[in-house]
């Protein structure tokens, strides 16, 4: 079974400019997440989709995050314009269906912000 | 609202070495509770986990038991290897949330 998949690995960028994340989850599974890790931190939630609608956003800087899940399978995260203080990993997750259930990461997008 | 309290680290040992990292929840209901572990330049991979009270969940000879009584789920192996390297987290997931502690950084030693 293919994991969940990410790109790109890496990415330095500086301040101002804008960067895209791509996600694709494990076949079948209905809920994805993106993460934010600082150094150093467990994994904060950005957002939550169920299939292609959000259930969770609570916490995604709505000024300069965006994220989409079109037709319900894999994922962009977007930052415009982004600040020093984005420097972090990204990490995209999926589960079978609900957040409380085992959550399978993607490798991660490391990204620096000069 | 629910919350993970681990160990804080570094924690550096040599091989062999017996291992425990603590972990302590607050929770409403009947959580279940994970620990993934993150190895350098990777994303988290989940470790074992324990969905109910007196549950030990178990992988690659690591162990931990979900005590209710305690509100604990420390995880422990008795000879580690320098392949153990890595951060591990403590989580808990419960009503459709799942939170995550801070991690522990494990240095294993030749």
């Amino acid at each position: 079974e293919a994991g969940v998949a990410q790109s790109p690995r890496y990415k330095i960028i500086e301040k101002r400019q804008s960067v895209a994340f791509w996600c694709n989850p494990i076949s079948g599974h209905a809920t994805l997440y993106w993460y934010q890790q600082i150094l150093g931190q467990g994994p904060k939630l950005l957002i939550q989709f169920q299939n292609n609608g959000v259930v969770d956003d609570s916490q995604l800087p709505k000024d300069r995050f965006s994220a989409e899940r079109l037709k319900g399978v894999d994922s962009t995260l977007k930052i415009q314009p982004a600040k020093l203080e984005d420097s972090a990993v990204y990490l995209c997750a999926s589960s079978i269906r609900r957040r409380q259930e085992t959550q399978y990461f993607g490798p991660g997008t490391r990204l620096l912000v000069l | 609202g629910d919350s993970v309290t681990q160990m804080e680290g570094p924690v550096t040992l040599s091989e062999e070495a017996f291992l425990t990292i603590n972990c302590t929840y607050t929770a409403t209901g009947y959580p279940s509770l994970f620990w993934y572990v993150q190895y350098p330049g990777e994303g988290l991979q989940l470790l074992l986990k324990a969905t109910k009270a007196d549950d030990k969940g178990s992988n690659k000879g690591f162990e931990a038991t979900y005590r209710k009584e305690t509100t604990s789920f420390h995880l422990e192996k008795g000879s580690v290897q320098v392949s153990d390297s890595a951060v591990y987290f403590c989580a808990l997931g419960n009503n459709n949330d799942m939170r995550f502690g801070a991690g522990t950084r494990l240095t294993v030693k030749p």
